[in-house]
Order: C-alpha cells, then sequence, then structure tokens
C-alpha cells in the first residue's frame, strides 16, 4: 500500500524558512517522479514543484521559482521541499503526491496522495 | 500557462441525479486531463485521466470524456458519498501543471 507521511509544517515569520519532509513507502521510489502540490485554506488545488525520479529534473511554478527548492533522497525514500523567503500567501496545507505512472519523466497526474502539513506564514 | 476554467462552481443535487461538471482548457491539451475528488479534511482522489479512463477502483458511476478544450465529469446517479470537491488538472504542458478551481457538489 502506498502511504506518504508530510511532516516540516508551521508556524513561520514573513521572510523565514522552512524544510518540509514527505517519507514515503510501500513502492518504488526512486521509479516515480514526485510533486508538492498545496492548498490555501479555503481555496483550490495549486501544484508547486515536481521532481523526476531519478531527482535530474526540477519544475517549479513561477509563484515559487528562486524561493523554493524540491529535492529527494532515493536511499531514504524521502522528498522534500525548502522553503525560503516565506510569504503570508505561502501559507497552506502541502501535500506530496506520487506520479500515477511508473517513468523517471514526469507524467503530472497523481495517484497518491500524503495527508498534507499545514504550513502559517504569519507575524 | 494553460488555464483550466470549471463550471458551475457549485451545485446542488439530489441523490440519484445525473451530474455533470464543465472543464475548459484556455489552450488545447488533446486527452491530457484528470480528474479529482476531494473531500473536506482529506487529500484529493484520482477518479478519471486521460479525460476518459476510469481509475481502478473508482465506481463505474463515473465517466470522463472530451479532448482538446473541452471537457466534462458526469456522475450518473449521484450517492451521499459523491458529495464533494471536484477538480480537473492537466498535464499536456509544463511547467506548470495546473488544477480548474473546482466544483462543490452539495446535496439538496
Amino acid at each position: 500500500e502506498v502511504q506518504l507521511v508530510e511532516s516540516g509544517g508551521g508556524l513561520v515569520q514573513p521572510g523565514g524558512s522552512l524544510r518540509l519532509s514527505c517519507a514515503a513507502s510501500g513502492f518504488t521510489f526512486s521509479s516515480y517522479a514526485m510533486s508538492w502540490v498545496r492548498q490555501a485554506p479555503g481555496k483550490g488545488l495549486e501544484w508547486v514543484s515536481a521532481i523526476s525520479g531519478s531527482g535530474g529534473s526540477t519544475y517549479y511554478a513561477d509563484s515559487v521559482k528562486g524561493r523554493f527548492t524540491i529535492s529527494r533522497d532515493n536511499s531514504k525514500n524521502t522528498l522534500y521541499l525548502q522553503m525560503n523567503s516565506l510569504r503570508a500567501e505561502d501559507t497552506a496545507v502541502y501535500y506530496c503526491a506520487k506520479d500515477a505512472r511508473i517513468s523517471d519523466i514526469l507524467t503530472g497526474y497523481y495517484l497518491g496522495w500524503g495527508q498534507g502539513t499545514l504550513v502559517t506564514v504569519s507575524s | 500557462a494553460i488555464q483550466l476554467t470549471q463550471s458551475p462552481s457549485s451545485l446542488s443535487a439530489s441523490v440519484g441525479d445525473r451530474v455533470t461538471i464543465t472543464c475548459r482548457a484556455s489552450q488545447g491539451i488533446s486527452s491530457a486531463l484528470a480528474w479529482y475528488q476531494q473531500k473536506p479534511g482529506k487529500a484529493p482522489k484520482l477518479l478519471i485521466y486521460d479525460a476518459s479512463s476510469l481509475e481502478s477502483g473508482v465506481p463505474s458511476r463515473f465517466s470522463g470524456s472530451g479532448s482538446g478544450t473541452d471537457f466534462t465529469l458526469t456522475i450518473s446517479s449521484l450517492q451521499p458519498e459523491d458529495f464533494a470537491t471536484y477538480y480537473c488538472q492537466q498535464f499536456n504542458s509544463y511547467p506548470p501543471l495546473t488544477f480548474g478551481g473546482g466544483t462543490k457538489v452539495e446535496i439538496k
């Protein structure tokens, strides 16, 4: 059974940093591209970033480019999101999501989501 | 970036009703469209991929159709457990991957 467990969320001041983690189990982690998708309170889904299975390719939404960095450690079956220069508009539940198809490259739709971790940016 | 416009943004329906949700892309995306269901406090769940392929384990009352710029999600006979918010998502062109604004299906 696919399990994705996010951690690392919390309250941070504007301009601060956080690192989110997503521990994966139940599948061959390195065989799937992974993504981060966020959802602001009461709002819709917003794709944030993605990374290929090998980690060689990364993709970002314009809203986070230059501030967020996605990475993965395939030896630890863990996905990360380093978030710097946080803004109030980054407040959201952050989900990690597993690509639906086995492939190093990003397929771009998701079969397998974590439960989410809440990031609140406020002074 | 490709924009997805869902309509309606919300609807009220009764158990047993046929429900149709529309998703329109700002440019052609072939059949690279997925539909998700999300219940309050929960992660999204994949229902349909490649515009019309039913994900394993999803009830057959859910169906998807369309290609190019116009897509629909249909629930043939609404069940109590189907009251939720539904999102379309395109994966034809990235970055960015994009989601529609969502359609909330409520009980009449």
